[in-house]
């Protein structure tokens, strides 16, 4: 079954800290992939998406990712993580077979917790 | 400013009872979408609609109704079906065509008293 894996569910890096969240997806073939960002109580924010190109996306904040089709995987760096950056990151893909539909399946979540 | 607005921020529901959760946007898109969040199970699908008078059951769908009568407005009705409806509710949008962006409201939190 398609799924969308962050094998992270809590990290906690120190403020100006490099931070690395995980995510593996199956899907089949390459697949647009999207990062989300959720403080608490509150809506998702997108913070950076893959659709084709260049493997390493920039997106707001500070943050980049890299799309490995090798790992399947589309890890969230940081290379210096602000107290404002604790949230929950949520990585997600695509529904397969609904490619008109605009449906997403979403990983777990990452809770970041930022020390001083 | 365009974006998504959901109303109320909470909603307490009395056992028996239907609640309507508000979703509306003003970004023209065409595809809108309902998520329930529980902690450490993300975002499931309820309900999605891609266009006026039409919508789908998403993953987890009974003891939910929606309508779609405009495109702006995607109301969500949570009825005495649901056991379980203490969440994090989540409306979204987007323009329906395979990798575009959801954009997400603010989410109403339901709690049962």
């Amino acid at each position: 079954a398609q799924s969308v894996t962050q094998p992270d569910i809590h990290i906690t890096v120190s403020e100006g800290a490099s931070l690395e969240l995980r995510c593996n997806y199956s899907y089949g073939a390459t697949p647009y992939l999207f990062w989300y960002v959720q403080s608490p109580g509150q809506g998702l924010q997108l913070l950076l998406k893959y659709f084709s190109g260049d493997t390493l996306v920039q997106g707001i904040k500070g943050f980049e990712a890299e799309f490995k089709r090798s790992q399947s995987s589309f890890n969230l760096r940081k290379p210096s993580v602000h107290w404002s950056d604790a949230a929950e990151y949520f990585c997600a893909v695509p529904k397969k077979g609904s490619s008109n539909t605009g449906k997403l399946i979403f990983g777990q979540g990452t809770t970041l917790q930022v020390k001083p | 400013d365009g974006g998504i607005t959901q109303s109320p921020k909470y909603l307490f529901r009395k056992e028996g009872q239907n609640v309507t959760l508000s979703c509306e946007q003003n970004l023209n898109h065409d595809a809108m979408y309902w998520y329930r969040q529980d902690p450490g199970q993300g975002l499931r699908l309820i309900y999605y609609s891609q266009i006026v008078n039409d919508f789908q059951k998403g993953d987890i769908a009974e003891g939910y109704s929606v309508s779609r009568e405009k495109k702006e407005s995607f109301p969500l009705t949570v009825t005495s079906a649901q056991k379980n409806p203490t969440a994090f509710y989540l409306c979204a949008s987007s323009y329906g065509q395979g990798g575009e962006t959801q954009y997400f409201g603010p989410g109403t939190r339901l709690l049962v008293l």
